[in-house]
């Protein structure tokens, strides 16, 4: 079967570091993705991981770990702009789709 | 130049009636999707097309039916709407190897009363 958890809900302070994690459950994998997702709009790609590893990118951070089927995105410096959802999804091998995740809702406080 | 676009943005319809959802991507991308958003922010995979074929199709009922008349364009047709079609319905369109990533079009709310 294939399942993406990942937290329903977070709370932040502006400035300050977030983590939000994700596991994912398979039945082939390629990689994984992070989206962003204002509220009302559509998603939006912020990172791609194949390899283990964590891959930097500006204020934003995307790691993985292929054999823990585990993944986070770090967000630093957070602004009040970075409240929205973030959507974990696995790119399957052979699906020629993306599996989402219910997505973390991000709320960025003063 | 929107990359993706869908109209409408906004559709409100009553239970019963037929409705169609139209979708055109401007990146030269081979395949197209069409995702499902619930009230709980899940996204689904309802369908996608590789070079005008159906590649997958989700258990979703028949009342629904991708067309495609060509590579830029995937429309969304759905018969006998039901009050649990309410939900944002997302196209996009990628590549067709993985890394490159999902570009959406803005969603279409439909609503049915």
């Amino acid at each position: 079967g294939q399942n993406i958890d990942q937290p329903t809900e977070m709370t932040a302070t502006e400035g300050a570091i977030v983590q939000i994690n994700c596991t994912y459950q398979t039945s082939g994998f390629n990689g994984l993705f992070w989206y962003q997702q204002h509220a009302g709009e559509a998603p939006t790609f912020l990172s791609y991981n194949v390899l283990d590893g964590l891959e930097e990118k500006g204020r934003f951070s995307s790691f993985l770990s292929r054999s823990k089927g585990y993944s986070y995105l770090l967000l630093k410096e957070l602004q009040m702009k970075d409240s929205a959802s973030y959507l974990c999804a696995a790119d399957q091998t052979g699906a020629n789709n993306l599996f989402f995740g219910t997505g973390t809702r991000l709320t960025v406080i003063p | 130049d929107t990359a993706v676009s869908q109209t409408p943005k906004y559709l409100v319809t009553q239970m019963g009636n037929d409705k169609s959802i139209k979708c055109e991507q401007n990146l030269g991308h081979d395949t197209m999707y069409w995702y499902k958003q619930d009230s709980k922010k899940f996204l689904k995979i309802m369908f996608s097309y590789n070079n005008k074929e159906l590649i997958i199709n989700e258990t979703v009922p028949n009342r629904f039916s991708p067309k495609s008349p060509d590579k830029a364009h995937l429309n969304l047709h759905i018969n006998s709407l039901e009050l649990g079609d309410s939900a944002v319905y997302f196209c996009a369109s990628s590549q067709p190897t993985g890394g490159y990533g999902y570009t959406f079009g803005s969603g279409t709310r439909l609503t049915v009363v």
